[in-house]
């Protein structure tokens, strides 16, 4: 997973509660990013940083936030205005906006 | 994000056969097109990539063509085995147009194929 860590692995969270998912790189990563998959879905953009204290949102960027206060460290927070959160979500960094990306293992979502 | 189309959605071979996915894009823009191979339960693995100042790449089974007339790409796995079985993504660099009017790059996937590779 090319220094890409993410926490925890599964989450369970109840309907009305706020939920933040972990990802942090030892890659000296400029950019990160934040996506969602579905079953049978393409990866969906949530929010992206290029650089530490910035960050811009993707495609299905409503019921979710994010801060960049450390370069390695990326997390989303999943609020409870997000009506579908159930969901397989990865994480990706890389050195510059437009080159490779390396995805962390993965965070799957259950809202019970 | 700007569209990538991804054909076909599931694919199945037997053992030793040749798999071609194939993916076309519409940002005249896009420069780079890497192909990711995801696991159950993983996160998606790079397994090859192609920019557009050459037309095709190679890495033992696996190559990627590249026609940025025809805004299309392919990934050919020769000689499959059990073990290529996995979804493979194809994604297209390119400027994510945000609801705010900003705009930022970012890679644009499509839905990927699923592989089976029978014995």
């Amino acid at each position: 997973d090319g220094g890409i860590t993410q926490s925890p692995k599964y989450l369970f969270r109840k309907e009305g509660q706020n939920v933040t998912l972990s990802c942090e790189q030892n890659l000296n990563h400029d950019a990160m990013y934040w996506y969602r998959q579905d079953p049978g879905q393409g990866l969906r953009l949530i929010y992206y940083s290029q650089i530490v204290n910035d960050f811009q949102k993707g495609d299905i960027a409503e019921g979710y936030s994010v801060s960049r206060e450390k370069k390695e460290s990326f997390p989303l927070t999943v609020t409870s205005a997000q009506k579908n959160p159930t969901a397989f979500y990865l994480c990706a960094s890389t050195t510059t906006s437009t080159d490779t990306q390396y995805f962390g293992p993965g965070t799957r979502l259950t809202v019970l | 994000g700007e569209n990538v189309e991804q054909h076909p959605s599931t694919l199945s071979v037997q053992e030793g056969d040749s798999a071609v996915i194939k993916c076309t894009y519409s940002d005249s823009a896009s420069n780079y097109f890497p192909w990711y191979k995801q696991e159950l339960g993983k996160g998606p693995q790079l397994i090859i990539d192609i920019r557009s100042n050459v037309g095709e790449k190679k890495d033992q089974r696996i190559a990627v063509t590249l026609n940025k007339t025809a805004k299309h790409f392919s990934l050919h796995i020769t000689e499959t085995q059990p073990e290529d079985s996995a979804v493979y993504f194809c994604a297209a660099d390119g400027i994510v147009r945000l609801p705010n009017s900003n705009s930022g790059y970012a890679l644009n996937f499509g839905k990927g194929t699923s592989l089976l590779v029978t014995p």
